[in-house]
């Protein structure tokens, strides 16, 4: 069961420009929100996160928002960077439940 | 804090054989998660532990794995009988509460 997804395979996106990543859920019980990066031979690592009590979080280069109408949720890179080039997976989970489900991932390409 | 550690990284079996991977989270953190990754698609969970207990189980997780954790720190995941459908590779994860999960590398298992 598909409860989240990532409809765009791949991306890709100018060094400078700005990227973004598109996620959309079904369970309307998710209520915490991960973006996770991935490198080839590593496990993915920890990007950003969002409650569903907020819209918006931003860190440095990285901001995620969260449309809980439209069980939508993007992460915006600016500016890309050619290191930034990884497969990113959206992820969520409710009542912060252990089973946290995965969207199948969007391959995100920096060229210089 | 030298990060989630996972050993093997790579295993080669025959079907039939039983195989067991080794997951070392990071220093104080309680909970441990096993997760399942095959091509194309984000990580699938498949049990967690918190300290030395297994409290949750993914129907994924058929009979032929059990994990451990007998002293809450490292956990093991072995697979009896070994099918080629199980060829995948299998994420280990650590939290401080329900906070952020932070995965190690990964086992590659290939099922011959």
């Amino acid at each position: 069961d598909q409860q989240v997804k990532q409809n765009s395979p791949s991306l890709s996106v100018q060094e400078g420009r700005i990227s973004i990543l598109n996620c959309d859920y079904t369970n309307s019980m998710f209520d915490y929100f991960l973006w996770y990066k991935k490198y080839p031979a590593e496990g993915p690592t920890f990007l950003i996160s969002i409650s569903s009590i907020k819209d918006k979080n931003e860190d440095g280069r990285f901001t995620v928002f969260l449309n809980k109408s439209a069980k939508h949720l993007s992460l915006h890179i600016v500016p890309s960077q050619p290191g930034d080039s990884a497969v990113y997976f959206c992820a969520a989970s409710a009542n912060r439940r252990n089973d946290m489900r995965f969207g199948a991932g969007t391959r995100l390409t920096v060229k210089p | 804090d030298t990060g989630v550690s996972q050993d093997p990284r790579h295993k080669i079996t025959k079907r039939g054989q039983n195989v067991t991977f080794r997951c070392d989270p990071i220093s104080e953190h309680n909970r441990l998660y096993w997760y399942r990754q095959t091509l194309g698609q984000g990580p699938e969970f498949l049990t967690y532990f918190q300290n030395e207990a297994q409290l949750e189980k993914s129907r994924l997780l058929s009979d032929r794995f059990s994990a451990e954790r007998p002293k809450g720190s490292f956990s093991t995941l072995e697979i009896q009988r070994t099918e080629q459908g199980d060829s995948a590779m299998y994420l280990c994860a650590s939290s401080r509460g329900g906070g952020v999960e932070y995965f190690g590398p990964g086992t590659r298992l290939t099922v011959t």
